[in-house]
């Protein structure tokens, strides 16, 4: 079967870094896409890889090792407005999302 | 704006009856989606379509039905709603694989 892991729930300090992983066993690769919800809100797209390394975007990176079916969110200077939930998703052999169940990050000041 | 719009926001249903919910997009996105979000489990994909006139299944497709008559306009029906549906229900859509997926804001809906 298909498999998405994530941490379910992370504790952050304002200003610092966190790390929220994802592991992942799906059919086939065709890409990792990481997306941001704000509680009674909709996903919105933070990042997307498809090749081994780190994608950085802002305060934003993530990281993905094919091989090791493995990925990473880093937030870096987090600010209160970072507490969300986050979610990893896989795009499989059909070009399907396969969704994580997401990690809900807190941040306290 | 250009984006995806839902309606309704949210509905309280009485079981055993149908309902449509709307989806429409202005992006001229070619893919759309429609999901069900449940706490503690991730979105799971109901039906897509990946142009106008096609659909699929998705990984939860039993008791809805889908169409897609033209590029803007996606509408999940449940037949006859069981309370197990009572869910939030996202509509999404994208310009092709590979490329994020957009998100409407989602619909609310209660089957008692």
């Amino acid at each position: 079967g298909q498999n998405i892991d994530q941490p379910t729930e992370m504790t952050a300090t304002e200003g610092a870094i966190v790390q929220i992983n994802c592991t992942y066993q799906t059919s086939g690769f065709n890409g990792l896409f990481w997306y941001q919800q704000h509680a009674g809100e909709a996903p919105t797209f933070l990042s997307y890889n498809v090749l081994d390394g780190l994608e950085e975007k802002g305060r934003f990176s993530s990281f993905l090792s094919r091989s090791k079916g493995y990925s990473y969110l880093l937030l870096k200077e987090l600010q209160m407005k970072d507490s969300a939930s986050y979610l990893c998703a896989v795009e499989d052999s059909n070009y399907q999302l396969i969704w994580g169940a997401g990690t809900k990050l807190i941040i306290k000041p | 704006i250009a984006g995806i719009t839902q309606a309704p926001t949210s509905q309280i249903l009485a079981a055993g009856r149908r309902m449509t919910l709307r989806c429409t997009q202005d992006m001229r996105h070619n893919a759309m989606y429609w999901y069900r979000q449940d706490l503690g489990l991730g979105l799971r994909l109901i039906h897509y379509s990946n142009t106008a006139g096609t659909t699929g299944k998705g990984e939860v497709p039993d008791g809805y039905s889908v169409s897609r008559a033209n590029t803007d306009d996606f509408p999940l029906t449940l037949a006859s709603a069981v309370p197990s549906q009572t869910s939030v229900y996202f509509c999404a859509s994208s310009d092709r694989v590979n490329q994020p997926q957009h998100f409407g804001d989602g619909t609310r809906l209660s089957i008692l």
